[in-house]
């Protein structure tokens, strides 16, 4: 069974930086073609995919946020780690990650159950 | 910032078809897979198509996926009151080198 679960922390400040960990398990990121990627949701609003990496350590990034995005994996661990620079009051999200097998860079299955970061002061 | 167009609501009464549009580019849909996300309420996206108009295991067969040019489509049919949620389109976009989602469409059943 393939799960995948985010963590991080529920608050953050205004020009700080996130970090986020999308642990999972049910596969290896050192498989040919499996990659995991991050989405995030605003309140209410449409999904935003963010990034992605996969298990060539090849990465992906939104074009309007790659400046402030990083995106790192631990195989051992199976762990992908995703970190955003200065954030921001519109960064506030629920934020998912996702496992995208086969290479195929728009199937995401299975979805993490996401994790909810407010930014305010 | 999405890149594929969706009609915001669609709805209808127990028993009826639907079908939510989802319209892009040459540089996404024109040129590669659409996939179908399920959105329940407050919970999290779920995979309903792949590569078109691909089912995985579990999905009724009520949900099919359809393509032409740069435009896709999701017909659910014998709507039933557990399809209410939100809908999303996605696929890779050549020009944006990233995946791309669509603006998501609430399904109501009257």
């Amino acid at each position: 069974q393939v799960t995948l679960r985010e963590s991080g922390p529920a608050l953050v400040k205004p020009t700080q930086t996130l970090t986020l960990t999308c642990t999972f398990s049910g596969f290896s990121l050192s498989t040919s073609g499996m990659c995991v990627s991050w989405i995030r949701q605003p309140p209410g609003k449409a999904l935003e995919w963010l990034a992605l990496i996969d298990w060539d350590d090849d990465k992906y990034y939104s074009t309007s946020l790659k400046t402030r995005l990083t995106i790192s994996k631990d195989t051992s661990k199976n762990q992908v780690v995703l970190t955003m620079t200065n954030m921001d009051p519109v960064d506030t999200a629920t934020y998912y990650c996702a496992r995208i097998p086969y290479g195929d860079y728009g199937w995401f299955d299975p979805w993490g159950q996401g994790t909810l970061v407010t930014v305010s002061s | 910032q999405s890149v594929l167009t969706q009609p915001p609501s669609a709805s209808g009464t127990p028993g009826q078809r639907v079908t939510i549009s989802c319209s892009g580019s040459s540089s996404n849909i024109g040129s590669n897979y659409v996939y179908w996300y399920q959105q329940l309420p407050g919970t999290a996206p779920k995979l309903l198509i792949y590569r078109n108009n691909q089912r995985p295991s579990g999905v009724p067969d009520r949900f099919s996926g359809s393509k032409s040019g740069t435009s896709a489509s999701l017909a659910i049919s014998g709507l039933r009151s557990e399809d209410e949620a939100d809908y999303y389109c996605a696929a890779w976009d050549d020009s944006l080198s990233g995946p791309v989602f669509g603006t998501g469409t609430k399904v109501t059943v009257l």
